[in-house]
């Protein structure tokens, strides 16, 4: 089992539609957790942190269910601008020496 | 402008012949790393480096070197490429990832012929 799960989609929603995605992680001891964005052949870039009283940017909202050991990412009137691959990022501590653990992404495409 | 500047973005080389993919960072990151990414396999580590003169392995260190000589420059140095180093590279910089998350660089797409 990997240490952390996406679904790999893709999510193909029209314009405005509000998606929503999970990403499962396997070790309970997990401490942060991110949600990162990479466009094609780009470079992932930071989108949010998820806290565990969850938390919104805009039209992005994460939540975190540790008893069930899932982040989730919400998008809401989702634009075209937001077709990406979304990537779950655990990691086991907050320290530099902390592990970092990559999910797959889960491709996400907005059609007009 | 805060950012990780990787040199170069695209390069083919032949196998056997040793390459530097150069990485910098302007933000006074103490933390620094590289990573492959491969489709399927997602992101994996190559190396990382706490600080100046400290480095350690990843997850998939075999065939890679790294120094880190000054704070804000990390090499990633393949002394004797092969074709399943064929790979997207990416560097990436931190205050402490677990905590801040990481600022990466624009890539570096790898062919081994």
């Amino acid at each position: 089992r990997k240490e952390v799960e996406q679904d790999p989609g893709p999510f193909n929603v029209p314009e405005g539609a509000t998606v929503a995605f999970n990403c499962t992680y396997s070790n309970s001891a997990s401490q942060s957790f991110f949600w990162y964005r990479q466009d094609c052949r780009k470079e992932p870039k930071l989108l949010m942190s998820v806290y565990s009283s969850g938390n919104e940017d805009g039209r992005f909202t994460a939540q975190l269910n540790r008893a069930s050991q899932y982040i989730s990412l919400l998008i809401r009137d989702s634009k075209l601008s937001d077709s990406a691959t979304y990537l779950c990022v655990v990691s086991l501590g907050y320290s530099s020496a902390s592990k970092i653990i990559f999910g797959s992404g889960t491709r996400l495409s907005i059609r007009p | 402008e805060a950012q990780v500047t990787q040199n170069p973005r695209y390069l083919i080389t032949v196998t056997g012949k040793k390459l530097t993919v150069t990485c910098s960072q302007n933000m006074n990151h103490e933390y620094m790393s590289w990573y492959r990414q491969d489709p399927g396999l997602g992101l994996r580590q190559i190396y990382y480096s706490m600080n100046v003169e400290v480095t350690d392995k990843g997850d998939v260190p075999e065939g890679y070197k790294v120094s880190r000589k000054e704070k804000r420059n990390f090499p990633l140095i393949l002394e004797s490429p092969s074709p399943n180093q064929t790979s997207l590279y990416f560097c990436a910089s931190s205050l402490s990832p677990g905590a801040y998350g990481y600022t990466f660089g624009s890539g570096t797409r790898l062919t081994v012929v």
